[in-house]
């Protein structure tokens, strides 16, 4: 079965910490994203990656950064973690040419900033 | 820039019945994807359906079909026969395409229906 895994389930986090989420997918996928999920506003995209060490940002980048060091492995850095960045945030991979295929995620993580 | 709207929060049905999700879309892109991903509680994204703009012919997929209306923008989501692991979010997704992969597979999402399937 193909995977991308999440590294946290929930998070619990203060205000102004630096927080790290991390994502593997094992399946060489070149493309990999985080999504943020809100409730009314469904899934909106922070940052891409389609290569090693390439990003991009999405369409809401502000207050994130992300890095991919190595083609498996994608992580969200909220740099100081504020009460408006609580949220699901979910990671997801999928090769070149994905529009004949499809995108697989992550089982997201629920993140709460206090 | 592409936008996605499902207008409708939260939908039920009865089980064994047909129901029917909305979805329209926004875009001056002429090759496109559209996708049907569900989420259901334990938050895991399946992708339900997807359609190809250039393709006429609405996709099946065994309970599920779409009426996709190119010129209208519209793409809705039929559940034939629903059953109780139905139960879930449903999100509506659009995908520019791109020769050689340079649309890198971004998705811009609707904001949802709750679909709740009833015994």
């Amino acid at each position: 079965d193909v995977k991308v895994t999440q590294s946290s389930r929930y998070l619990v986090k203060r205000t102004g910490e630096k927080v790290f989420l991390e994502c593997v997918q094992d399946m060489d996928h070149e493309n990999m994203f985080w999504y943020r999920q809100d409730p009314g506003l469904g899934l909106r995209l922070i940052y891409f990656s389609y290569d090693v060490k390439m990003k991009e940002k999405g369409d809401i980048p502000e207050g994130y950064s992300v890095s991919r060091e190595k083609k498996e492995r994608f992580s969200l850095i909220l740099e100081s973690a504020s009460t408006n960045q609580t949220s699901m945030y979910l990671c997801a991979s999928s090769p070149l040419g994905a529009g004949d295929t499809e995108a697989f995620f992550g089982q997201g993580t629920r993140l709460t900033v206090v | 820039a592409q936008t996605v709207t499902q207008s409708q929060p939260e939908m039920s049905v009865q089980e064994a019945e047909t129901v029917t999700l909305s979805c329209t879309y926004d875009t001056s892109e002429n090759n496109y994807y559209l996708f049907w991903y569900k989420q259901p509680p334990s938050r895991q994204m399946i992708l339900v359906i997807r359609q190809e703009a250039y393709k006429q012919q609405n996709a099946t997929e065994n309970r599920f079909s779409v009426n996709f209306q190119k010129a209208a923008k519209s793409f809705s989501l039929k559940i034939s026969d629903s059953q109780l692991g139905d139960t879930a979010m449903y999100f509506c997704a659009f995908m520019k395409g791109g020769a050689g992969g340079t649309s890198y597979g971004k998705l811009t999402f609707g904001q949802g229906t709750i679909l709740t399937v009833h015994p």
